[in-house]
This record gives structure tokens, C-alpha cells and sequence, in this order.
């Protein structure tokens, strides 16, 4: 699975929008980008997974630059709650790597009052 | 609901002595796996299912087993847990289709003392 890049942290001010940035340059046709979250140490949280189209969910919207080696998860009108571990991953689509999930470090989103 | 369901939530062993902990999902998922989340390492796979009685190696296998019997359970088992092995534990699964999303449990916080 192609390897994601993620800032180590980044702050938003309640009721802005969150914009997570996320490069995955070497990302293969097949392979999807999703987006999860982990709270605490709660189990991670699906958030929204695209391929090359954008796609928007009520939690959030997902950009995929056009070239696909970078994408930006969005969410609209962050809230206190949305403070978590940011996870963007490349899936495989064939064999057994649809299944495998591999997570980096991920991005700390820290919302502010 | 569709949830997966581990236990116990937390558990205190000493070495050598051989625990179980369960997965238990309800939406007729075909993959399931397992990982651990260590401070600085991330989550990593550790054994994966692709469907009943088809289990497999992940990144950390050594020093669990797992098995498939029925759809629905993929038990993790610590023969002769050791200290390095606490962690916290996740179960998770998903459809076979790789356009999908992975669910999560809640995890479990192993301490081998």
C-alpha cells in the first residue's frame, strides 16, 4: 500500500472549518483514500473514502487533487468534539489488501474554543 | 445497530497465564482482523481472517493465535502472554468488497505484569 504523509498536529477555532491535509504521491490506480479518526483511545472511526471524485458525507468532504497523489479532508463547522488522531489511508481494492488497513501517525486536530 | 463487540474491555494477566479475548461482529462481515496500538508505533495488524476457517499472518503475528470458526467470532488468543505483549487491542471488520468501510471495537487494554 502506497505510504501517506500527514502534519503531526494542527489547531482550528470552533465553528471554522477544518481542512487536513494529507500526500500520498506514489498511490497506485487502484487504491482508495480513507479517512478515519480515533478519540482517546477509542476504536478508529470512519469518516469518508474516495477514489478520484470528490465525495461528501454528513460528517465530512473529501478533495482529491486531480493527479491523485494528494487530498484534503474537510469538516465544515468543527466542534469540540471533532478533537482526535486524523488518520489518512491508501487501501488496496485487490487480494487480501482491500482488508489491510495500514495506519501512520496521523494528524492531532485540536479544536479550540 | 452494526457494531463489533470485544471482550473484556480492560484485563490484568501475569505471564504465562493463557487468556482469550473475543470479537464479535453482526453484520455478516467476511474479513475481521486484529491490531495492536502501541504509544509511538501506531495500530499494526496482527492476524486477519478473509472468511471462516481462512485466517492469516499480519505484520506482528508472533505470540498469538487466532481462528474462524463461525462468520460472526475471530477470538484472539495469547498462549503465554509476556510482557510485551500489553497493548490495546482492536478488532475490526469488514465486507469482502474493498469499496467499503471497516468497523471497529472498542478495544481491549491488555496488561501483562
Amino acid at each position: 500500500d502506497a505510504k501517506t504523509t500527514q502534519p503531526t498536529s494542527m489547531d482550528c477555532a470552533e465553528g471554522r472549518a477544518a481542512n487536513l491535509p494529507c500526500n500520498h504521491s506514489t498511490i497506485s490506480g487502484n487504491e482508495y483514500v480513507y479517512w478515519y479518526r480515533q478519540i482517546h483511545s477509542q476504536g478508529p472511526q470512519y469518516i469518508i473514502h474516495g477514489l478520484k471524485n470528490n465525495e461528501t458525507n454528513e460528517m465530512a468532504s473529501l478533495i482529491i487533487t486531480e493527479d491523485r497523489k494528494s487530498s484534503t479532508l474537510i469538516l465544515p463547522h468543527a466542534t469540540l468534539r471533532d478533537t482526535a488522531v486524523y488518520y489518512c489511508i491508501v487501501r488496496g481494492a485487490g487480494g487480501t489488501s482491500y482488508g489491510k488497513l495500514t495506519f501512520g501517525q496521523g494528524t492531532i486536530l485540536t479544536v479550540h474554543p | 445497530e452494526a457494531q463489533v463487540t470485544q471482550n473484556p474491555r480492560y484485563l490484568i494477566t501475569v505471564t504465562g497465564k493463557k487468556l482469550t479475548v473475543t470479537c464479535s461482529q453482526n453484520m455478516n462481515h467476511e474479513y475481521m482482523s486484529w491490531y495492536r496500538q502501541d504509544p509511538g508505533l501506531g495500530l499494526r495488524q496482527i492476524y486477519y481472517s478473509m472468511n471462516v476457517e481462512v485466517t492469516d499472518k499480519g505484520d506482528v503475528p508472533e505470540g498469538y493465535k487466532v481462528s474462524r470458526k463461525e462468520k460472526r467470532n475471530f477470538p484472539l488468543i495469547l498462549e503465554s502472554p509476556s510482557p510485551n505483549q500489553t497493548s490495546l487491542y482492536f478488532c475490526a471488520s469488514s465486507p469482502s468488497r474493498p469499496n467499503t468501510e471497516a468497523f471497529f471495537g472498542q478495544g481491549t487494554r491488555l496488561t501483562v505484569v
